[in-house]
């Protein structure tokens, strides 16, 4: 099955930028969306097709894809920022959506 | 727009249990539903979809052959029935849409419903 690698962990101090990356064989032919999940709380959409941000997203977070890697990028981070980052994709050739592994953002 | 779970609890391996999850705000009807669990302490992990119509659905590897999803449009619900119930289905079950398309990002979630396998 399809699979989208994270990395476990992010620290970063405040004001600092967070990078996380998704990676995954085929997701340079895919769209990428990303969720904030903060404790206790349903998972949250903060970037869309790539790029694209909802209306209560801030603008210091966003979304970029190069070849197989998407990478959500979180400038001037604050302790609000923490919490459990998804990438996920619709995988076409299993017709199945993937989540990735999950990055803990802690905020130093 | 709210979404809301219903019906999990704790259940016996190998038994069936039937969640629901209705939607208010939106034109139910028109859109595909989810549905996503977690497991304490894991990730998020996606479990099925069926399409707005209910013409068409798709489910994760873990769950074919023992899960079945549902919808009824005039009640504005979506259920997943679950049948054979293992130990790791435990899990809290989130039900999500967002998009006619199946391959839409789900943006609206509930709080999830917990089910207990044991």
């Amino acid at each position: 099955s399809y699979v989208l690698t994270q990395p476990p962990s992010v620290s970063v101090a405040p004001g600092q930028t967070a990078r996380i990356t998704c990676e995954g064989d085929n997701l340079k032919n895919q769209v990428a969306h990303w969720y904030l999940q903060r404790p206790g709380q349903a998972p949250v959409v903060v970037v869309y097709d790539n790029v694209d941000r909802l209306s209560a997203t801030p603008d210091r977070v966003s979304g970029s894809k190069s070849g197989n890697t998407a990478t959500l990028t979180i400038g001037g981070v604050e302790a609000g920022d923490e919490g459990d980052y998804y990438c996920q994709v619709w995988d076409n050739v299993s017709d199945q959506w993937v989540f990735g592994g999950g990055t803990k953002l802690t905020v130093l | 727009v709210q979404v809301v779970e219903s019906g999990g609890g704790v259940v016996q391996p190998g038994r069936s249990l039937k969640v629901s999850c209705e939607v208010s705000g939106l034109t139910f009807k028109n859109y595909a539903m989810n549905w996503v669990r977690q497991a304490p302490g894991k990730g998020l992990e996606w479990v099925a979809v069926i399409s707005y119509d209910g013409s068409s659905e798709y489910y994760a590897d873990s769950v074919k052959g023992r899960f079945s999803v549902s919808r009824d449009n005039s009640r504005d619900t979506v259920y997943l029935q679950m049948n054979s119930l293992r130990v790791d289905d435990t899990a809290l079950y989130y039900c999500a849409s967002g998009s006619k398309m199946v391959r839409g990002v789900p943006i609206y979630w509930g709080p999830g419903t917990l089910v207990n396998v044991s």
